[in-house]
Formats: structure tokens, C-alpha cells, sequence
């Protein structure tokens, strides 16, 4: 069956220091990855999406990258501040007429200290 | 940009009602949405997808008699709890689907905290 895994369930660091969140998949073949963030009590926010042959995408401090032979993507915050302290999910898309059915990981809560 | 409105936000109700839940696309059409449901610590589950004027598509495990799905505009799906108990408190968020120009956008919105007593 379908695995998604978040490498850790939370992440401390200090202000200014960059993130990285890991998100390890099996038994699928996405076409898209995408990550969003979760503040308690809220729905989700897209922040980035990737798709199948596309190894690095970025946006303002974001990066992700994609790794299909490895089945696993990355998720970097560079200069963190403890405003990007949110729950971090990540989650894959078929695509196709399934687009936008996603399959979420655990997500990892992540901490940023001033 | 694109906006999703969903409605209660938050919802107590006692053991045996009903709760209907709303999700709205507040400026463009969404053929298809989501319902997902989230537990306290743990990921979004995906529940069903709801397609406007057919049936909604359920997931394996979820009871469509007890989550009914109503899709009957291209701006409007509801889920309806039926007979609520206190293990159907959780957190429900529902997305939508819409196709802008050459791609297609999702769109999340903000959850209902159902609890049950």
C-alpha cells in the first residue's frame, strides 16, 4: 500500500538558520509533490508544488527539491524566523482527472527560536 | 485570490444530530472538491470526492450513509454528519479544484473543529 513519511515529527532551530524538512514515499509514482503549511486550528496553505521531472523549485526562502529515483523530497526554509513555526505537510498527487486527491504525510511540526 | 469559505469553523453538538457542513468557492466554478477529515495530531485523511451533480466517490472505510455528500452547484458542496457521536469529533477541511487558464489550482479551506458530546 501507499507510504508517506515525514522524517521527524518535530524540528527545533534558532532564528536564522535554515530548515529541512524530509518527505520519503513507497509504492507510488507521483506526478506531483507539494508541501503546505498548517497553523493549529486552520486548513492547510499551499506553498510550493513540484512535479515529476522537475528536481528543484523555489520561491522567495523556500526550496524543494524531488527525487523520484529516491522517492523522496526535500523542504528547506532558509533564514527561518519563528513566524515559520507551523505544522509542515507534505503530500502527493497523481494528477490527471485525480488531481488534487492528495495523500498526506504526518507532517512535522516545526519550531524556530528567536 | 482564489478563495475557499468553509462553514461553521466550529460546530459542538450532542450525540444522535445531525451537523451540515458548507464549502464554498467564493470566485470560481470547482467541478470537483474534497472532504477530508483530520485527528488531533495526525495527517489529513481524504473522505470523499464530491463531484458537482453526480455522486460523491468515497474512500475506503467511510460510510457514505453516515457522510453524505451533496454537490448540487458548481460553487457548493456540503457534508452532512448524520447521527453524530463523539468519535466523529474531529476536524473536517475540504478543498476544491479550479482549472485556470493552463493549469490546474487547489484550494484548501480553513476546517471545521466538530465536537461531539
Amino acid at each position: 500500500s501507499q507510504k508517506i513519511e515525514q522524517n521527524s515529527e518535530a524540528l527545533n532551530i534558532q532564528e536564522g538558520k535554515t530548515a529541512t524538512l524530509t518527505c520519503n514515499y513507497t509504492n507510488y509514482s507521483p506526478a506531483y509533490l507539494q508541501w503546505y503549511r498548517q497553523d493549529p486550528g486552520r486548513g492547510p496553505v499551499f506553498l510550493l508544488l513540484i512535479r515529476e521531472n522537475e528536481k528543484e523549485k523555489r520561491k522567495e526562502r523556500l526550496k524543494v527539491t524531488f527525487d523520484t529515483t529516491l522517492k523522496q523530497s526535500l523542504f528547506h526554509i532558509t533564514a527561518s524566523q519563528p513566524a515559520d513555526s507551523a505544522t509542515y505537510l507534505c503530500a502527493l498527487d497523481a494528477g490527471g482527472t485525480s488531481y488534487g486527491k492528495l495523500t498526506f504525510g504526518q507532517g512535522t511540526i516545526l519550531t524556530v527560536h528567536p | 485570490g482564489a478563495v475557499v469559505s468553509q462553514h461553521p469553523s466550529r460546530v459542538i453538538c450532542k450525540s444522535g444530530t445531525s451537523v451540515k457542513i458548507e464549502c464554498r468557492s467564493l470566485d470560481f466554478q470547482a467541478t470537483t472538491m474534497f472532504w477530508y477529515r483530520q485527528f488531533p495530531k495526525k495527517s489529513l485523511m481524504l473522505m470523499a470526492t464530491s463531484n458537482e451533480g453526480s455522486k460523491a466517490t468515497y474512500e475506503q472505510g467511510v460510510e457514505k450513509d453516515k457522510f453524505l455528500i451533496n454537490h448540487a452547484s458548481l460553487t457548493l458542496s456540503t457534508l452532512t454528519v448524520t447521527s453524530a457521536h463523539p468519535e466523529d469529533s474531529s476536524f473536517y477541511i475540504c478543498s476544491a479544484r479550479s482549472y485556470r487558464g493552463s493549469s490546474e489550482k487547489l484550494f484548501f479551506g480553513s476546517g471545521t473543529q466538530l465536537s461531539v458530546l
